[in-house]
């Protein structure tokens, strides 16, 4: 099956700095979507991208869709100690069952 | 917004109950939801897809007689673990994609987590 190769697993920062992750696929995804997940809680959307190219942001938080359709990143400036959880990437090739194939995660913690 | 909430939050229960999972998309109707099983400090891993008015389709390795998903209406699905055991304890989490859009985004609920004793 389609696997998501996200890296890194975990990181550990300082407060201010930026962040960057990003994942990589084997094979071609249509949609690229960004998830944050808080211990306990189910994952957030963060950004969706739909388009091969695309450049998007959600405040402090970019994301980019590869125009190979097998990358996306994923940035965060200026972190703040509430930036802290497990991001996820997931991919979908779509089709009419629109499944998501998800990486598996990283760890990020922020040091005030 | 797209707002999905799961009910209960948590629940403990003996071997050999069932218990049964609401998951609800409240403020949009979903044609499919989706029900994602997460192990501590793991990905999510997709247990079946629910489409509204008809059969759950299930993940390779996943009992279907034993989790029971039913898609009654557009904005409700339930996941029903039955004869649960311990080994079914984990953090079950619902996913709803918007009916009517061509996207494949999953908005999540915030997890259930199920301890069996």
């Amino acid at each position: 099956g389609q696997q998501l190769n996200q890296s890194p697993q975990s990181m550990f920062i300082q407060e201010g700095e930026d962040v960057s992750m990003n994942c990589t696929s084997s094979s071609i995804f249509n949609t690229w979507l960004w998830y944050k997940q808080d211990p306990g809680e189910g994952p957030v959307l963060l950004i969706a991208l739909y388009k091969a190219g695309e450049l998007t942001s959600n405040g402090r938080l970019t994301a980019h869709f590869c125009i190979t359709r097998k990358d996306s990143f994923l940035n965060i400036s200026a972190s703040i100690p509430s930036d802290v959880g497990i991001y996820f990437c997931a991919g979908s090739s779509g089709g009419s069952n629109y499944k998501l194939t998800f990486g598996k995660g990283t760890l990020l913690t922020v040091n005030p | 917004g797209a707002v999905v909430s799961q009910h209960p939050s948590w629940v403990i229960c003996k071997s050999g109950t069932s218990v049964k999972i609401e998951c609800r998309s409240l403020d949009f109707q979903a044609t499919t939801m989706f029900w994602y099983r997460q192990f501590p400090k793991q990905s999510l891993m997709l247990m079946a897809t629910s489409n509204e008015g008809s059969k759950a389709t299930y993940e390779q390795g996943v009992e279907k007689d034993k989790f029971l998903i039913n898609h009654a209406s557009l904005t409700l699905s339930t996941l029903t673990v039955t004869s649960a055991h311990p080994e079914d304890s984990s953090f079950y989490i619902c996913s709803a994609r918007r009916a009517g859009l061509s996207t494949d985004t999953q908005y999540f609920g915030p997890g259930t987590r199920l301890t069996v004793l």
